[in-house]
Parts: structure tokens; C-alpha cells; sequence
């Protein structure tokens, strides 16, 4: 059975970094890209950007460009998020969710339960 | 960059037919994908490729697409079908991946 299984919630103040995980199992994990979509409360889904855990190429969404980093660790079936200084805009759920390339396009097919990021002094 | 146009909400009476809308330019040269997303959940795909079913979704789900516009379509519909819906293409000449607003489906 697929399946991805991110890191739990987290509190951080303004300023402070931060790393969250999405563990992926159930399949060859570097054989799919890992995307992450931000969901702020109240809001829709927002792609963030995606990572190929085979060789961490990246692809970022251009309004989060530089203020995130994507990364994947491949040995442990692990992708990451994380930022080096976190504002309070930054606080939503993010999901993690595997693509899938099918004929001409992409989807994901199947996602992360969500790690609720927090961020206020 | 490329934008997909959901309205914010549809309302449909149990046991009718519900059709969310998603308007993109050129959509017809796209894919379309379409998530369900409960409350306090996280999405789960219920329609990809326009209108392929994923396995153990309902065939009641089905997606159509014409001209500047792709729909997903809930046949019988009951409370349990109360959710989110967002429509998603990857755009080839980006690489990017996109999602409308969303809609969000009363069952009256």
C-alpha cells in the first residue's frame, strides 16, 4: 500500500527555521516526484513546488521561489520542506502528494495527511 | 502564468446532478484532474486525464470537457458528496503544476 506519512504540527515564532518531512513507502520512491501544496486556512490548494527524490532536481511555483527549499533523501525515502527564516504568512497546512505521469501530463495520486504549520510570536 | 477558474460555490438538491465548472485558456490542449477534499482531510483524486476514474471512486463522478472549459460531474448526489472540488493541470511550456480556487458543493 502507498503511502506518505509527513512530520507532526508544528509552533515556530517569526524568524526561527524550520524543516518538515513527507516518509513515502509502499513503493520505489525514487521512481515519483514528491510535490507539496499549501493550503492557508480557509483557502484553496496552492502548489508550492516538486522534488525528484532520484536526483533532487526541483521545480519551484514562481510566487514561493526563494523562500523555500525543497530536498529528498533517498537512503530514508524521505523529501523535505523547509524554510531558513518563517513569517507569519507562512502559516497553513501543507500537503505532500505523489505525481504521477500519465500520457501527456501529470497528477498526484496519492497525498500526505498534512503537517499544520504555525507561525506567530 | 496560467490560471483556472472555478466558481466558488454550487448548491444541488440530494439525489440530482452536479456540475462544477473549471475555465482555463486553451484547457482543451490540457489534461484536467479534479480532487475531493473533505473537511479537516486531505484531497483525494476522483477524476484524472478529463475522465478516467481512479479505482474506488464511484462512477456517480465523471469529467467532461469542451471548448475553454472542463466540468466534473456528480450524478445522485448525497450529503456524503458535501466537499471541496479543485481542478489541476500541469502546464507543459512552465512545468508548473496549477489549481483553480476550488468550489464548494452543498447538497441542500
Amino acid at each position: 500500500e502507498v503511502q506518505l506519512v509527513q512530520s507532526g504540527a508544528e509552533v515556530k515564532k517569526p524568524g526561527e527555521s524550520l524543516k518538515i518531512s513527507c516518509k513515502g513507502s509502499g513503493y520505489g520512491f525514487i521512481s515519483y516526484w514528491i510535490g507539496w501544496v499549501r493550503q492557508k486556512p480557509g483557502k484553496g490548494l496552492e502548489w508550492v513546488g516538486i522534488v525528484n527524490p532520484g536526483d533532487s532536481d526541483t521545480r519551484y511555483s514562481p510566487s514561493l521561489q526563494g523562500q523555500v527549499i525543497m530536498s529528498a533523501d533517498r537512503s530514508i525515502s524521505t523529501a523535505y520542506l523547509q524554510w531558513s527564516s518563517l513569517e507569519a504568512s507562512d502559516s497553513a497546512m501543507y500537503f505532500c502528494a505523489r505525481a504521477l505521469w500519465f500520457g501527456n501530463t501529470y497528477y498526484f495520486n496519492h497525498w500526505g495527511q498534512g503537517t499544520l504549520v504555525t507561525v506567530s510570536s | 502564468s496560467y490560471v483556472l477558474t472555478q466558481p466558488p460555490s454550487v448548491s444541488v438538491a440530494p439525489g440530482k446532478t452536479a456540475q462544477i465548472s473549471c475555465g482555463g485558456d486553451n484547457i482543451g490542449s490540457k489534461s484536467v484532474h479534479w480532487y475531493q477534499q473533505q473537511p479537516g482531510q486531505a484531497p483525494v483524486l476522483v477524476i484524472y486525464y478529463d475522465s478516467d476514474r481512479p479505482s474506488g471512486i464511484p462512477e456517480r463522478f465523471s469529467g467532461s470537457k469542451s471548448g475553454n472549459t472542463a466540468s466534473l460531474i456528480i450524478s445522485r448526489v448525497d450529503a456524503g458528496d458535501e466537499a471541496d472540488y479543485y481542478c489541476q493541470v500541469w502546464d507543459r511550456s512552465s512545468d508548473h503544476w496549477v489549481f483553480g480556487g476550488g468550489t464548494k458543493l452543498t447538497v441542500l
